[in-house]
């Protein structure tokens, strides 16, 4: 079974440019994450998705972030524009919706995003 | 909202020791589910261990165990037997019990800030 795919690995930009990070979640994994993971620190949520739809988006920063989820499958990240505190991993993760138990989060790879 | 707090930034154990982890959170909910999670410098978040509130029993998942005192808030990663592929950042992460039935929405994961285990040859 293929893991969850993120791209790119890594990008380098300068603040105030745009960035986005795609995301293809597991197969048949209905629910998506995006986490941010600053430097020293635990991955922290951003948005979460259930098939296309939001089901929490309250630690996304709106002014500058976006994201969607069109068809229920991938997914992108989009940052615009950067600061230099957007500088992180960003993490993808996906679980399956299924009437039993906890469902486990499988993750990514991530993303480095370094913002100069 | 609840929180959890990883004390030990940094751990060290010698190659075939036990090293214990420590986690402590903060939540009003009664339902609610605790994770070990580790990565490696490659960056890939990997489940090692984890453990249902309901359920009195500790998690065990071979060389790894948990002991989870709910009434202290306390859930601590016990990594027997070290081997050098057990080096990386391990995270604990909560996660409320959401609802349990199909279409219910999943909560996120809450993780601490981390603790870095070295193992010495």
């Amino acid at each position: 079974e293929a893991g969850v795919a993120q791209s790119p690995r890594y990008k380098i930009i300068e603040k105030r440019q745009s960035v986005a990070f795609w995301c293809n979640p597991i197969s048949g994994h209905a629910t998506l994450y995006w986490y941010q993971q600053i430097l020293g620190q635990g991955p922290k949520l951003l948005i979460q998705f259930q098939n296309n739809g939001v089901v929490d988006d309250s630690q996304l920063p709106k002014d500058r972030f976006s994201a969607e989820r069109l068809k229920g499958v991938d997914s992108t990240l989009k940052i615009q524009p950067a600061k230099l505190e957007d500088s992180a991993v960003y993490l993808c993760a996906s679980s399956p919706l299924q009437s039993s138990s906890y469902n486990e989060q499988f993750f990514g790879p991530g993303t480095r995003l370094t913002v100069l | 909202a609840q929180t959890v707090t990883q004390s030990q930034p940094e751990m060290s154990v010698q190659e075939a020791e036990t090293v214990t982890l420590s986690c402590t959170y903060d939540t009003s909910e009664s339902d609610y589910y605790l994770f070990w999670y580790k990565q490696p410098p490659s960056r890939q978040m990997i489940l090692v261990i984890r453990q249902e509130a309901y359920k009195q029993q500790n998690a065990t998942e071979n060389r790894f165990s948990v002991n989870f005192q709910k009434a202290a808030k306390s859930f601590s990663l016990k990594i027997s037997d070290s081997q050098l592929g057990d080096a990386a950042m391990y995270f604990c992460a909560y996660r409320s019990a959401g609802s349990r039935y199909y279409g219910g929405s999943q909560g996120n994961l809450i993780f601490g800030k981390g603790t870095k285990l070295s193992v010495k040859p």
